[in-house]
């Protein structure tokens, strides 16, 4: 199974900052990376897929980038209703896996 | 809109067998666009990926629970299944249903877009 490695685990952030958080695969996953922000009690949301490109509605102060095992997601300037936890997910190969997420928490 | 939206019995005993539905409006499961996988998160919040079920009808389940795990598409009824035969306390989850789609650039990646809110379940005496 390709692992997953979100870093960091959880941050602390304020109403305006950057935000990155990376996601390192086990093995070069090209480019087959999707990223989804979750909030308690609810289902995972797409943000970004095929490593860069925004699903539709989703804001522009999202951006995702990387290619062969290192991806990054970066939120320009983190709003309010940003506050959540974000995943990263391979589906490069079965079986499709997940990162353990990244906690982005208020300051 | 696509909506889905996951049914099941909550609570089941260990050695039980699991049956979980997920039914969709706006859409097809008939439909030769997409495929449908379902995802389960443990109480650590962990996500872990359980299996797809493709436009052609076949299967491919996470191998971790391949000897337990079957799923099912009902066109008929719009619904698509997930079974889960034993159940021990390690499958107590909520469990999701989701669309894959497939974005055709310089290869085919698949994307899960579209996901049921989740339903919990939980395995206990």
């Amino acid at each position: 199974d390709i692992q997953m490695t979100q870093s960091p685990s959880s941050l602390s952030a304020s109403v305006g900052d950057r935000v990155t958080i990376t996601c390192r695969a086990s093995q070069s996953i090209s480019g087959f990376l999707n990223w989804y922000q979750q909030k308690p009690g609810k289902a995972p949301q797409l943000l970004i897929y095929g490593t860069s490109t925004l699903q539709s509605g989703v804001p522009s102060s999202f951006s995702g980038s990387g290619s062969g095992a290192d991806f990054t997601l970066t939120i320009s300037s983190l709003q309010p209703e940003d506050f959540a936890t974000y995943y990263c997910l391979q589906t490069y190969s079965t079986p499709w896996t997940f990162g353990q997420g990244t906690r982005v928490g208020v300051k | 809109q696509v909506q889905l939206w996951e049914s099941g019995p909550g609570l089941v005993k260990p050695s039980q067998n699991l049956t979980l539905t997920c039914s969709l409006a706006g859409g097809s499961f008939g439909s030769r666009r997409y495929y449908w996988t379902w995802i389960r998160q443990h109480p650590g919040k962990d996500l872990e990926w359980i299996g797809i079920i493709y436009n052609s009808g076949d299967t491919y389940y996470n191998p971790s629970l391949r000897s337990r795990v079957t799923i099912s598409v009902d066109t008929t009824k719009n619904e698509f299944s997930l079974r889960l035969r034993p159940v021990t306390g390690a499958d107590t989850a909520v469990y999701f249903c989701a669309r894959v789609f497939i974005h055709d650039v310089w290869a085919s990646i698949p994307v899960v877009d579209y996901w049921g809110q989740g339903t919990p379940v939980i395995v206990s005496s």
